[in-house]
């Protein structure tokens, strides 16, 4: 069975950093993409990074980029988003996503809630 | 960034009745290699997105048959065949054809 679980989310003040864990199983994790996507209280889902499935390749939605950074550990089976600089308009749900190889994600994590306020 | 337009944002059904939602893109999304890469996801209240339908048609393992999803280019639609109690929640289209991949505001389907 496929299982995404997500870590690390908590309350954080502006200008602080977090790092979010995605702990993955049941499925061979090295062979795929991975994505975060967020979603604010009430709102709709955003794409947030990617990473391909040896790490060598990322991308990151303008909103994030410089700020956050999406990487993985295929020895560990562990997805992770590095957080920093955050803004309050950063407080979101996290999700770990896998991506499917045919350009749709298939399996979400639970998400992980990240709070920024002072 | 392309753009996804869905609508209605809100739809409210009779259960067994058929429902329908559109999604337009800003562009198309017909990839250089050739696919569409426009899927589908239903989120209920409280819980993660789950996938319906990917590359417009595909139906995901496990996904009833009352989903289907069709359109190419820019106009995209997911009709339900019969809509059941366990359908209700919010429906996302997405699109995975340019980076970042972009998802449309949602559409809201509950029961009458």
């Amino acid at each position: 069975e496929v299982q995404l679980v997500e870590s690390g989310g908590g309350l954080v003040q502006p200008g602080g950093s977090l790092r979010l864990s995605c702990a993955a199983s049941g499925f061979t994790f090295r062979s795929h993409w991975m994505h975060w996507v967020r979603q604010a209280p009430g709102k709709g889902l955003v794409w947030v990074s990617r990473v391909n499935s040896d790490g060598s390749g990322t991308t990151h939605a303008d909103s994030v980029k410089g700020r956050f950074t999406i990487s993985r550990d295929n020895a560990k089976n562990t997805l992770y988003l590095q957080m920093n600089s955050l803004r309050a308009e950063d407080t979101a749900v996290y999700y770990c996503a896998r991506g499917n190889g045919e350009g749709a994600t298939d399996y979400w994590g639970q998400g992980t809630l990240v709070t920024v306020s002072s | 960034d392309i753009v996804l337009t869905q609508t209605p944002l809100s739809s409210p059904v009779t259960l067994g009745q058929p429902a329908s939602i559109s999604c337009r893109s800003s562009q198309s999304l017909v990839h250089s290699d050739g696919n569409t890469y426009l899927s589908w996801l239903h989120q209920r209240p409280g819980q993660p997105p789950r996938l319906l339908i990917y590359k417009i048609s595909n139906r995901f393992s496990g996904v009833p048959d009352r989903f289907s999803g069709s359109g190419a280019g820019t106009d995209f639609t997911l009709k339900i065949s019969r809509v059941e109690a366990e359908d209700v929640g919010v429906y996302y289209c997405m699109q995975a054809t340019q980076f970042p991949w972009t998802f449309g505001q949602g559409t809201k389907v509950e029961i009458k």
